[in-house]
């Protein structure tokens, strides 16, 4: 069965500083990797995807995660936090072909102080 | 607008109370899914269904029932809630092709 860790559970930082969120997963095969983020009150919204090509992916609002395949890592950056990014991030995976469940990380809760 | 609706988006009932909690998908997707989200859980997945008439167990499906009788409606039931139950429910929609997760808003449960 594949998991996904989270390692950071609370993080907290002072507006533009630098982020990096960790996530690694365990699962052998061809996998699809996401990070979803959560504001206060809100749904999940997705921020960027990977399901192949090149490793580093943008997604919106200046967020961007590397796939490095040797690490099983997804870890989700940003070089310039703001007040607003304050929300939970989540962390999930499917295997390749995506016909199973989405597996989703434990979640880090990130507090950008002005 | 790609849309997926709950609800109640907020309920409090007591131990054994039967309750249903509808979730409804304008998109046209044929992969639903129910989550409860609990702090220092994440999300874990309830049931599932890959489409019509055909629902499967997710990772901590004791306690609820699903339906899948069309394509757009994937409501989940809780025939006799306990407070274990209490939690922060999601029903989400996926998109087939590029496997993107589309979330409700959420309904927050409390089981007294």
């Amino acid at each position: 069965a594949q998991s996904v860790s989270q390692h950071n559970h609370h993080v907290i930082l002072s507006e533009a500083a630098s982020l990096e969120l960790g996530c690694n997963y365990s699962y052998g095969g061809t996998v699809n990797l996401f990070w979803y983020v959560q504001y206060p009150g809100q749904h999940l919204q997705l921020l960027l995807k990977y399901f192949s090509g090149d490793p580093l992916v943008k997604g919106i609002k200046g967020f961007e995660a590397e796939f490095i395949k040797s690490k099983f890592s997804f870890n989700l950056r940003k070089p310039s936090v703001q007040w607003s990014d304050t929300a939970e991030y989540f962390c999930a995976v499917n295997e390749g072909t995506g016909r199973r469940a989405l597996t989703f990380g434990s979640g880090t809760r990130l507090q950008v102080q002005p | 607008e790609a849309q997926v609706t709950q609800n109640p988006r907020y309920l409090i009932t007591v131990t054994g109370k039967k309750l249903t909690v509808t979730c409804s998908q304008n998109m046209n997707h044929e992969y639903m899914s129910w989550y409860r989200q609990d702090p220092g859980l994440g999300l874990r997945q309830i049931y599932y269904s890959m489409n019509v008439e055909v629902t499967d167990k997710g990772d901590v499906p004791e306690g609820y029932k699903v339906s899948r009788k069309e394509k757009r409606n994937f409501p989940l039931i809780l025939e006799s809630p306990s407070p274990n139950q209490t939690s922060l429910y999601f029903c989400a929609a996926r998109d087939r092709g590029t496997h993107e997760q589309y979330f409700g808003p959420g309904t927050r449960l409390t089981v007294t």
